[in-house]
């Protein structure tokens, strides 16, 4: 079975400072792995995702991911937070193409500091 | 516009008091799912359904029924609520499954209170 973990349900950075969300998974076969981005009030906005291919992904509102094999690692950055960015991310696995259930993590919020 | 929407948006209801929260989609999607979302557990499949009169069980399924008799439409029901289905709901819906690599569309989101 597959499962997600992401480091820290908290976290703070100021305006401007490069945002880093950490996101590890496992899974027994090759995964598919997501970024979702949830705003207040709001539903699950897909932010980027890895299938196949290169293992830097870039996604929408100037973010980007790397699929790391080695360190079975998928953490989400951005090079300099905008107060825009605050809100709940999560991270989220697909490996049974059976059911094409997502795995999430149970998310990081995100406070950007002015 | 390509959405999901879903009805009733908020609700707080009492223990026992049958309720249905309803899932629409106008993009022609195969595949529809429900979520569950409680603090410090992210999202959890209640049921999920890869086509019209086809639907299984995801992860947390006690409690709830789900119907897919027309394509567009994927109704939560709640025979007898109790407290602890008080979350936050999602209905999300795909393409194409049995790919992986189609993105998931997710409604706005139900907030259900059961008293």
């Amino acid at each position: 079975a597959q499962s997600v973990t992401q480091l820290g349900s908290h976290v703070s950075v100021s305006e401007g400072a490069l945002v880093l969300l950490r996101c590890n998974y496992s899974s027994s076969v090759p995964p598919y792995l997501f970024w979702y981005v949830q705003y207040p009030n709001q539903g699950l906005q897909l932010l980027l995702k890895y299938t196949t291919g290169a293992t830097l992904v870039k996604g929408i509102n100037g973010f980007e991911a790397e699929f790391k094999k080695s360190e079975t690692s998928f953490h989400l950055t951005k090079p300099s937070a905008h107060m825009s960015d605050a809100a709940e991310y999560f991270c989220a696995v697909i490996s049974n193409f059976g059911n094409e259930k997502l795995t999430f993590g149970t998310g990081t919020r995100l406070t950007i500091i002015p | 516009e390509a959405q999901v929407t879903q009805n009733p948006r908020y609700l707080i209801t009492v223990t026992g008091k049958k309720l249905t929260v309803t899932c629409s989609q106008n993009m022609n999607h195969e595949y529809m799912s429900w979520y569950r979302q409680d603090p410090g557990l992210g999202l959890r499949q209640i049921y999920y359904s890869m086509n019209v009169e086809v639907t299984d069980k995801g992860d947390v399924p006690e409690g709830y029924k789900v119907s897919r008799k027309e394509k567009r439409n994927f109704p939560l029901i709640l025979e007898s609520p109790s407290p602890n289905q008080t979350s936050l709901y999602f209905c999300a819906s795909i393409a194409n499954p049995y790919e992986g690599t189609d993105t998931q569309y997710f409604g706005p989101g139900t907030r259900l209170t059961v008293l």
